[in-house]
């Protein structure tokens, strides 16, 4: 597609849950970034894939956090036994690599409640 | 310790006027500098990108400067606009091959008619 396609748009689940959400990035592009915002905050780093490289899983906030990028295209990412202050929105970003211009394009997000 | 501040934290301006915002970092090496705009509910967009030998760069009604001395950018909005209302944010990068950059919190700018 055009942009980055982030999957579901918002998501209400019980605290205990857990739950996936999906990134469709552009196609061609060899990075993807998955942040986290949290209402009223910044963006939060989570992680970063970039091509066949091991990921950079440096900003999981805790082991519940999870990410997979398969076939270097689209993204998952999974959080086990959702807590309430998972509530944010999630947004995904992919870039093109080598292109000088490092601009992330991102995902409108998707919502999360854990209620 | 890597950050990017932005001030002010808020801002509500009259439409037409015009008004600045401004970035200031503590990220090195710099690798390159990105003002993006949030609309609510919307990802982030990018508006401009300057480099450590680039002074300013200017996008429609937007022009952002960099200052690579004493770590400051600004991001001017000229003649504002009711859709200006959103979120700015920078974004300076300092490892572009691993990915690395740090995202200051944005200031949201009110455009009231």
């Amino acid at each position: 597609g055009a942009g980055v396609s982030q999957s579901p748009s918002n998501k209400v689940t019980e605290k205990g849950k857990d739950v996936e959400l999906r990134c469709d990035p552009i196609s061609g592009h060899t990075a993807l970034y998955w942040y986290r915002q949290s209402l009223g905050q910044g963006l939060e780093f989570l992680i970063y894939f970039q091509g066949n490289s091991a990921p950079d899983k440096s900003g999981l906030p805790s082991d519940r956090f999870s990410a997979e990028r398969t076939g270097g295209s689209v993204s998952t990412l999974t959080i086990q036994r959702t807590q309430q202050e998972d509530s944010a929105v999630y947004l995904c970003a992919s870039s093109a690599r080598g292109q000088g211009d490092y601009g992330y394009t991102f995902g409108s997000g998707t919502r999360l409640t854990v209620v | 310790k890597n950050q990017v501040e932005q001030s002010p934290q808020s801002l509500i301006i009259l439409e037409g006027k015009n008004c600045t915002l401004q970035c200031n970092y503590t990220v090195s090496p710099f690798s390159n500098l990105r003002w993006y705009k949030q609309d609510t509910g919307r990802g982030p967009v990018s508006l401009t990108i300057m480099t450590f030998s680039e002074n300013t760069k200017s996008n429609g009604r937007y022009t952002a400067t960099l200052d690579a001395d004493t770590k400051q950018s600004s991001l001017h909005i000229t003649a504002s606009q009711l859709s200006d209302s959103a979120s700015y944010i920078c974004v300076v990068s300092y490892n572009t091959n691993a990915g690395k950059s740090t995202f200051g919190d944005g200031t949201t700018l009110t455009v009231k008619p």
